[in-house]
């Protein structure tokens, strides 16, 4: 596709439940990250995610989150047992090559209730 | 750990007046972009700053990169309604592992 592509665009879940956000890079983009977008404040590194090297889950906050990365291409950020303090936007970005521009995708808003 | 912040955190401004956010690193950075969120968007990238001293221009847009590289500034001249939004910095000491900074949020009032 043109951009980087997320899904779901919104998720509401019960406190407790299972989620999991996809992300659909730009064609031909090596490098993929998660950031996370709490209301009003800044982004906040997840993971990272470069060809066929191991990722970096510096940024994941808890045992609950978890990714991966599918054949170079899509990858599915999983949040186990979801808590209240994990509803944010979840925003999925790409680029050519590492230190290249990023593109963000439209980000996935997660409402964990 | 890599430390970006930003100031102001907030800056209301009446249209035509200038505006200005500092973005300051705990570390050197290899280099620096500036990114634009518009209210209930994504962050879309504007430009990146390399050389220590740069300067870079986008119109009204005015990019700095410091001289010792850990520090740099967006100033806009005579801000317009479409201007609003959040403004982030993100830096990286060399790596992959680009660190946002705090944000500063602008509201131009018309």
């Amino acid at each position: 596709g043109a951009g980087v592509s997320q899904s779901p665009s919104n998720k509401v879940t019960e406190k407790g439940k299972d989620v999991e956000l996809r992300c659909d890079p730009i064609s031909g983009h090596t490098a993929l990250y998660w950031y996370r977008q709490s209301l009003g404040q800044g982004l906040e590194f997840l993971i990272y995610f470069q060809g066929n090297s191991a990722p970096d889950k510096s940024g994941l906050p808890s045992d609950r989150f978890s990714a991966e990365r599918t054949g170079g291409s899509v990858s599915t950020l999983t949040i186990q047992r979801t808590q209240q303090e994990d509803s944010a936007v979840y925003l999925c970005a790409s680029s050519l090559r590492e230190r290249n521009t990023i593109y963000f995708g439209e980000g996935s808003w997660l409402t964990v209730v | 750990g890599q430390q970006v912040m930003q100031i102001p955190q907030y800056q209301h401004v009446q249209e035509g007046e200038d505006f200005t956010t500092y973005c300051n690193s705990s570390t050197t950075l290899s280099n620096i972009q500036w990114y634009k969120q518009r209210p209930g968007g994504h962050p879309v990238f504007l430009i990146q700053l390399v050389k220590s001293g740069e300067v870079k221009k986008q119109k009204r847009l005015t990019f700095q990169f410091g001289e010792a590289k850990k520090n740099s500034s967006l100033h806009i001249t005579a801000t317009q309604t479409t201007d609003v939004g959040t403004y982030f910095c993100a830096g990286t000491s060399g790596t992959y592992k680009y660190i946002f900074g705090t944000g500063t949020r602008l509201k131009v009032l018309a």
